[in-house]
């Protein structure tokens, strides 16, 4: 099974700030990785896809870099409806697992 | 518009059994694989089963296996999780998720439906 980390758990950003969200493989998942985002009782909503392609509809200060291990999520300015919770998920071997998520908070 | 509305979730005792339903619409079904993912009260989120389009080809974790049994019914856009021998972890909310393409992204949800495992 791959497992994924996410780094940090909370990360506390003012509106406007950048926020650099990471995230790593155990083992090499090539550009198979997606990020979703998750508000208090909603489902998740799907922001990247392929590790850099922005699903339908997403807004582009929303970036994905990386390929292999390492991942990265980039908020190049954070807005009041940015404040949520994080996964990655990577869907390069079953079974597809998810990371533990990192919630961006208020500063 | 693609909608994705399961159903079925209930309050069960341990070791009893529940189906959850997830109705779609909005696409072709048969063209796109299927998974039930699940999140526990606070926690985040789990991948439990998938289905192939066709429905031949199926994909279990580790701590369902054997328990639970993914199946769907094109004629009717339903996708079902027959869910046995329930545990107390099996608490969660179980979303319904169609992936992108072929086992990829899941690019749509459902609302989800609670399964409370409780005597």
């Amino acid at each position: 099974e791959i497992v994924m980390t996410q780094s940090p758990a909370t990360l506390s950003v003012s509106p406007g700030e950048r926020a650099t969200l990471s995230c790593r493989a155990s083992h090499s998942v090539t550009n198979n990785l997606a990020w979703y985002q998750q508000k208090p009782g909603q489902p998740p909503r799907l922001l990247i896809s392929g590790a850099s392609t922005r699903a339908t509809g997403i807004p582009a200060r929303f970036s994905g870099s990386g390929s292999g291990t390492e991942f990265t999520l980039t908020i190049s300015s954070l807005q009041s409806e940015d404040f949520a919770v994080y996964y990655c998920q990577q869907y390069a071997s079953w079974p597809l697992t998810f990371g533990p998520g990192t919630k961006v908070d208020i500063k | 518009e693609v909608q994705l509305l399961e159903s079925g979730g209930d309050l069960v005792q341990p070791g009893g059994s529940l189906r959850l339903s997830c109705a779609a619409s909005g696409f072709t079904f048969s063209n796109y694989a299927m998974s039930w993912v699940r999140q526990a009260p606070g926690e985040g989120l789990e991948w439990v089963s998938g289905i192939s389009g066709s429905g031949y080809s199926t994909h279990y974790s580790d701590s369902v296996k054997g328990r639970l049994i993914i199946s769907r019914d094109s004629s009717k856009s339903t996708l079902f999780l027959q869910m046995n021998s329930l545990r107390a972890e099996d608490t969660a909310v179980y979303y319904c998720a169609r992936h992108s393409a072929n086992y990829q992204s899941f690019d749509y949800w459902g609302q989800g439906t609670l399964v409370t495992v409780s005597s």
